[in-house]
Parts: structure tokens; sequence; C-alpha cells
């Protein structure tokens, strides 16, 4: 079974600071992850994606996580928030041996003070 | 390029009615995934395609859930006698193949109101 856990429902952080989306997983295999995020009345884009190369992943929009396996985590950083980056994020393993199914995180609100 | 499109965007019916959700993938995109997103469930998995077979379908809540996709391509989503719980954002997604070295692309989703 594959599991995967958002610390925070809610981050608020003022722009120009930095941000720090957390998450710890579980999974019998060695997972791939990935963020999502959802803008208001858009649909779900790929952040970035680990799938066991480099444990530093960088993404769209400035957007980094590192995977930790001693630590179970895939922690979502960006160093200077901008007022377009509040959304929902997702964070999201995958079961490769099920078709690549997803399994989603229960998401962390972004809010951006100006 | 086309992205992933849904139809129809909203849908509102009564409870007991049957729903059809429409999925066309991108061109092209062996794999389609259905999703629901409610507000009580979060995000899950409903069942996956591989060209037109299904080979997992336990994330298919009840035996009121029922899909099919045809020609590789198009895909629908079947609700039987709606109840209350089934209003959802429904979500599909598709990628080139399955395997988590592909991006899955999401629609913009099919929001469900059963009244």
């Amino acid at each position: 079974a594959q599991s995967v856990t958002q610390l925070d429902s809610h981050v608020s952080v003022s722009e120009g600071t930095p941000v720090l989306l957390r998450c710890n997983y579980s999974s019998s295999y060695s997972p791939s992850l990935f963020w999502y995020v959802q803008h208001p009345n858009k649909g779900l884009q790929l952040l970035l994606k680990y799938t066991s190369a480099a444990t530093l992943v960088k993404g769209i929009n400035g957007f980094e996580a590192e995977f930790k396996k001693s630590e179970t985590s895939f922690h979502l950083t960006k160093p200077s928030a901008h007022m377009s980056d509040a959304a929902e994020y997702f964070c999201v393993v995958s079961r490769e041996n099920a078709g690549n199914m997803l399994t989603f995180g229960g998401g962390t609100r972004l809010m951006v003070k100006p | 390029g086309a992205g992933v499109s849904q139809s129809p965007s909203n849908k509102v019916t009564e409870k007991g009615k049957d729903v059809e959700l429409r999925c066309d993938p991108i061109s092209g995109h062996t794999a389609l995934y259905w999703y629901r997103q409610s507000l009580g469930q979060g995000l899950e998995f409903l069942i996956y395609f591989q060209g037109n077979s299904a080979p997992d379908k336990s994330g298919l809540p009840s035996d009121r859930f029922s899909a099919e996709r045809t020609g590789g391509s198009v895909s629908t989503l079947t609700i039987q006698r709606t109840q209350q719980e089934d209003s959802a954002v429904y979500l599909c997604a598709s990628s080139l193949e399955t395997g988590s070295s592909y991006e899955q692309y999401f629609g913009p989703g099919t929001r469900l109101t059963v009244t």
C-alpha cells in the first residue's frame, strides 16, 4: 500500500519570502513522486517529478523538491513567493505496477500576502 | 496542440438519474485515467485504461459506476442511479503510455451536482 500525507492544509506566506510545503510518503516500492498545482478554476498542472534519478528535483516557476529516503519526505520549496503562486498544491505518489495510478495527498492551500 | 477535454463542464442531475461524462484525451495517448475530487474524499483514483482495456477497476466506488473506452480514444464514465454522495468534480487525465516517466495531463473536469 502507498499513501501520502501533506502536513499542512493551509500555508500563508508574504510575497518575497520562502515557501515550504511539507509532504511525507509511504510506499512499498521505490516510489515515483510528484507535485501538482491547481489554480482556482483551472486544471491540475505538473510542477515537478522524482523518478529515482537526482534527489533534488527542479520544476517550473522556480519550485524544487528534495527526495529524502531516510525521512520518507518530499518537501516542496521556493526561495521567494510570488502572488501568482497562490493555489492548491498536491503531493502525489504513483504505482508503477498499477498502470501508474496516482495517489494524492490531501492538498495544501498556499496563500500569498502582499 | 489540444489538451485533454471533458464534457459537460457542469452537470446538475436529480437523484436517481443516470449521467454520462465524456473525456477526449490528447491524440496518440494510449493511457487514460479517471479521478474524482470531492470535499470529503479529496482526489481519488477511479479507473485507468491502457488502450481500450481497463486492467484495474478496483477504484470504482460502487457497481453503479462503469467506464468504457472505444477506439483507443474517447472514454465515457457512466454513473447509474446517482446519489448525492456522487457530487464531485470528475477529472480525466491522459499520458503517452503508462509508467511514471510519462506525465499525466489533466482535463478541466466535469462538476457533477446531484440534487
